[in-house]
């Protein structure tokens, strides 16, 4: 385990309202991810970091923005939410052999 | 353009017998893949990975074949358990190391008592 939480567990919102959902790590990684989960498409990056203020889009970035301005932080935010961005996500480290994941995150929007 | 797929949404085996989950890939720059395991309400855990300078990697009950000419990857689980039941994701990365992983949709392994 690469000591990984998030937060929160589970959260409805409404549509249009903003988002913030938060991944902090206790490993000193320095790779940090964010992924949407989604029936028939796995696990899909939306950004990730590799760095302190170092980030980077991924796949399915469009209506989500991140910072990380320490290094076990790593946060997403939907700034506007839509009911397409009801997923599970996933903050995820990495070491060079492989990815870490936290517990997972809910979200519904209404 | 899915360029990890994981043909077989789901899979049934009986206690005991092996289990085969199976990967295609298109990004002839992959070089190196991983399998994960993911429950319920979980995040995904990691398996098994393999090199691209490799064709197979063992531990324990799980091996992972990996065919480059045919672009594609196996996960062989030797005897099945009821623990083994869970969705195995392989994911494929082009950066010689577990950075930018992209991953297929995932097939849900249901071992039968």
């Amino acid at each position: 385990d690469a000591g990984i939480t998030q937060s929160p567990r589970h959260k409805v919102t409404e549509t249009g309202t903003p988002v913030t959902l938060r991944c902090h790590q206790t490993e000193n990684h320095r790779y940090m991810y964010w992924y949407r989960q989604d029936p028939g498409h796995g696990l899909r990056l939306i950004h990730y970091s590799y760095g302190v203020k170092d980030t980077d889009k991924g796949e399915v970035s469009d209506g989500y923005s991140v910072s990380r301005s320490k290094t076990e932080d790593f946060l997403l935010t939907l700034e506007s939410a839509t009911s397409s961005q009801t997923s599970v996500y996933f903050c995820a480290t990495s070491t060079a052999d492989t990815q870490y994941f936290g517990p997972g995150t809910r979200l519904t929007v209404l | 353009d899915q360029q990890v797929k994981q043909n077989s949404p789901s899979l049934s085996v009986q206690e005991g017998r092996i289990s085969i989950l199976n990967c295609d890939y298109t990004n002839s720059m992959f070089d190196y893949f991983l399998w994960y395991k993911k429950y319920p309400a979980e995040g995904p855990t990691f398996l098994i990975s393999i090199s691209s300078i490799k064709d197979k990697n063992e531990d324990g009950r799980f091996t992972v074949f990996l065919n480059k000419s045919a672009k594609h990857l196996s996960l062989h689980i030797v005897p099945s358990q009821p623990g083994d039941s869970a969705v195995y994701f392989c994911a494929a990365s082009a950066s010689e190391g577990a950075q930018k992983l992209v991953f297929g949709q995932g097939t849900r392994l249901t071992i039968n008592p």
